[in-house]
């Protein structure tokens, strides 16, 4: 079946630091992947897609490569700040609707 | 503005009472769908659908009913609520019909609790 598998969290890094968020997916043809982020009381929003192999999703920072070969799509920022203390997740939807996440990875960065 | 809008964004009741929480989107998505979020278990998918008048079952639907009668509305019903339903819920609308194309908009959220 469909699943996500996101790195295990909680991860805490110092400002400035490299981040490098794992995330493999199994999937029956090859859907559009998603990184949304989720901000302490609010709810998801996106922060980065990329619709086909090889594509590359960027945004504040943030990048992804859609890797088919290895099946993954790992979130990279080279400088992180504190305001990029939140829970992130990777996601998909199937062309039939259904909707797969992983369990989300929470990140701290400290000044 | 753009968005989803969910009600209410706390509510505490009592086993057996029958709920509502009502999800509204002023964007004409096709699609909307609802998730419970539980600590360690990321998002899973409670119920879906792709049109009006069209849903469908998510992974966790046992004890939850959905309507979409028009484009805008997603109401997700508790018929007899139950203390393992206490979660953190959210309401998402895409563009695209599937979901898959294009991102989901997410609500805010509504924090549920059982006793």
């Amino acid at each position: 079946g469909n699943s996500v598998t996101q790195m295990e969290g909680p991860v805490t890094l110092s400002e400035e630091a490299f981040l490098t968020i794992n995330c493999t997916y199994t999937a029956t043809g090859y859907p559009s992947l998603f990184w949304y982020v989720q901000y302490p009381g609010e709810g998801l929003q996106l922060l980065l897609k990329a619709t086909k192999a090889d594509d590359k999703g960027s945004n504040k920072g943030f990048e992804a490569t859609y890797r088919k070969e290895t099946t993954s799509f790992h979130l990279e920022k080279g400088s992180v700040q504190v305001s990029d203390s939140a829970v992130y997740f990777c996601a998909f939807n199937t062309n039939a609707g259904k909707s797969t996440f992983g369990d989300g990875t929470t990140l701290t960065v400290k000044p | 503005e753009a968005q989803v809008t969910q009600n209410p964004r706390y509510l505490i009741t009592v086993t057996g009472k029958k709920l509502t929480v009502t999800c509204s989107q002023n964007m004409n998505h096709e699609y909307m769908s609802w998730y419970r979020q539980d600590p360690g278990l990321g998002l899973r998918q409670i119920y879906y659908s792709m049109n009006v008048e069209v849903t469908d079952k998510g992974d966790v639907p046992e004890g939850y009913k959905v309507s979409r009668k028009e484009k805008r509305n997603f109401p997700l019903i508790l018929e007899s609520p139950s203390p393992n339903q206490t979660s953190l819920y959210f309401c998402a609308s895409s563009l695209s019909p599937t979901g898959d194309n294009s991102p989901l908009h997410f609500g805010n959220g509504t924090r549920l609790t059982v006793t």
